[in-house]
């Protein structure tokens, strides 16, 4: 049973448009939500940690939506740019938990 | 340079070799995990260290993988009896732990990670 969902697991924009992408999980007892960027062939690097306690957190282009609801979280990112092109993938980490649960992740690609 | 650095980037064996990666975590933090990625997919637990002692393994963990944090510092993993399925990048990460430092959110930060191919 997945435990985290990354839908779509690939997408292609054109320079300039809103990127959403859409991360899914099972367990609602989470203690915070972590996404991260990774470029091919490297380690990942944290873009924003929503802890459970919070609804969204913003960074420059990026702002991150968390629904434990729902189970529901979504990473935007606005007027994408070809420098945005990498796979994202979304963690949690439980309650009662140590280690981050990952999606299979986006990749995302954007069209000069 | 202050973040997760990891040693060696790249390794090539030979199946039956037996391989040691190193990680050298942000230096306040208590905390390191290290995880396993391969092609495709989100990376996957396999241990986790809260200062030296190993608190968490994962079932992915065979006993043909050890991993040792001895003084609470840089922790290495190693492979006996490398399988061809070993192969995968390698990821480590390290935070500081929850409540630690007053509001600390266990936010999780990785190095560069060490790709092993087997052969």
């Amino acid at each position: 049973k997945q435990e985290v969902t990354q839908i779509p697991a690939a997408l292609s924009v054109p320079e300039g448009e809103n990127l959403v992408l859409n991360c899914s999980f099972t367990d609602s007892a989470i203690y915070n939500l972590q996404w991260f960027r990774q470029d091919p062939g490297k380690g990942l690097t944290s873009l924003l940690l929503i802890q459970s306690s919070q609804r969204e957190q913003t960074s420059g282009r990026l702002n991150a939506s968390l629904d434990k609801s729902s189970g529901r979280s979504t990473l935007y990112i606005a007027a994408s740019q070809p420098g945005d092109s990498a796979t994202y993938l979304c963690a949690f980490l439980k309650a009662a938990g140590n280690k981050l649960t990952f999606g299979g992740g986006t990749r995302v690609l954007v069209k000069p | 340079d202050t973040g997760v650095s990891q040693d060696p980037r790249h390794k090539i064996t030979k199946r039956g070799q037996n391989v040691t990666f190193r990680c050298d975590p942000i230096s306040e933090h208590n905390r390191l995990y290290w995880y396993r990625q391969t092609l495709g997919q989100g990376p996957e637990f396999l241990t986790y260290f809260q200062n030296e002692a190993q608190l968490e393994k994962s079932r992915l963990l065979s006993d043909r993988f050890s991993a040792e944090r001895p003084k609470g510092s840089f922790s290495t993993l190693e492979i006996q009896r490398t399988e061809q399925g070993d192969s995968a990048m390698y990821l480590c990460a390290s935070s500081q732990g929850r409540g630690s430092g007053g509001a600390s959110r266990n936010e999780q930060f990785f190095g560069p990670g060490t790709r092993l191919t087997v052969l």
